[in-house]
C-alpha cells in the first residue's frame, strides 16, 4: 500500500522567492494536515484540511496558504520566503477531520539561502 | 538523511535493557495521547496511542503510561533493539471545533549500542 507521498524531497529557494509543496494522502483518506519542524524540535501545526475547506489553522502568518484537491491531495504555500522558514515539511494524512490517527509522509526538505 | 535529534535530550542504552523514555503535556482538554518515532531523514512513524480515560495501554514490546494528575507521559521499551535507535516524541491530540490537531513535545533521542 502506498503511504503519504511528498514532493519535492529537498528544495533549496532564496529569501524573498516563493515555493509550493506537494503531498498525496494515503488513499481513501479526506483529511491531510501541514507541519513545519524546525531541527531539532517537534512538529508544529500549520494547517488542516477536509473535503476541500480549511478546517483549521495554527500560528503562522499569512505567507502560508494551503489548498486542497478533489482527489484530497493538498499543496502547501509559502511566499516571501525568510531564513526561518528552513525547515522540513510535513504532510499527515487521516480518514476523516476529526481523526487523530494522522500518517505521516517523508517531508519535504526547504532550506532558504 | 538530515537529523533531527540536534540538541535533544538523549537516552543511550545497551541492546537488550529496557527503555523509558517521559513526557510532560499541557493541556488538561487533550483526548488521545500518541507516541512517534522518528528515525533521520523520514516522518514521524505512530507507535501507540492511549485515551485520556486509560492510564496504561500495551503494544508488542512498547506500554505507554498516563499520568493525568501530574500530566505525565511515559513510553517503555522492553528489550530494546539496535533499530529502536531513534527520535521519540510524544503527541497530545486536542479536537476544538470538531477537527483534529496534534500537539508535539520536544523529543527525546534513543541511542541503543549494540
Amino acid at each position: 500500500d502506498a503511504g503519504v507521498t511528498q514532493s519535492p524531497t529537498h528544495l533549496i529557494k532564496t529569501r524573498g522567492q516563493h515555493v509550493t509543496l506537494r503531498c498525496s494522502p494515503i488513499s481513501g483518506h479526506k483529511s491531510v494536515s501541514w507541519y513545519q519542524q524546525v531541527l531539532g524540535q517537534g512538529p508544529q501545526f500549520i494547517f488542516q484540511y477536509y473535503e476541500k475547506e480549511e478546517r483549521g489553522r495554527g500560528n503562522f502568518p499569512d505567507r502560508f496558504s494551503a489548498r486542497q484537491f478533489p482527489n484530497y491531495s493538498s499543496e502547501l504555500n509559502v511566499n516571501a520566503l525568510l531564513l526561518g522558514d528552513s525547515a522540513l515539511y510535513l504532510c499527515a494524512s487521516s480518514l476523516v477531520s476529526g481523526s487523530y490517527e494522522q500518517y505521516f509522509g517523508p517531508g519535504t526538505r526547504l532550506t532558504v539561502t | 538523511g538530515e537529523s533531527v535529534g540536534l540538541h535533544l535530550p538523549t537516552l543511550s542504552v545497551q541492546e537488550g535493557d529496557n527503555s523509558i523514555i517521559n513526557c510532560a503535556y499541557s493541556n488538561s482538554a487533550s483526548d488521545y495521547f500518541i507516541w512517534y518515532k522518528q528515525e533521520s531523514g523520514k516522518g514521524p512513524q505512530f507507535i501507540i496511542d492511549i485515551r485520556s480515560n486509560m492510564d496504561k495501554r500495551q503494544g508488542k514490546r512498547v506500554t505507554v503510561l498516563l499520568n493525568k494528575t501530574v500530566k505525565h507521559l511515559s513510553l517503555q521499551i522492553a528489550a530494546t533493539q539496535p533499530g529502536d535507535s531513534a527520535v521519540y516524541f510524544c503527541a497530545e491530540n486536542i479536537s476544538p471545533s470538531g477537527y483534529s490537531t496534534l500537539t508535539f513535545g520536544k523529543g527525546t533521542m534513543l541511542l541503543v549500542s549494540p
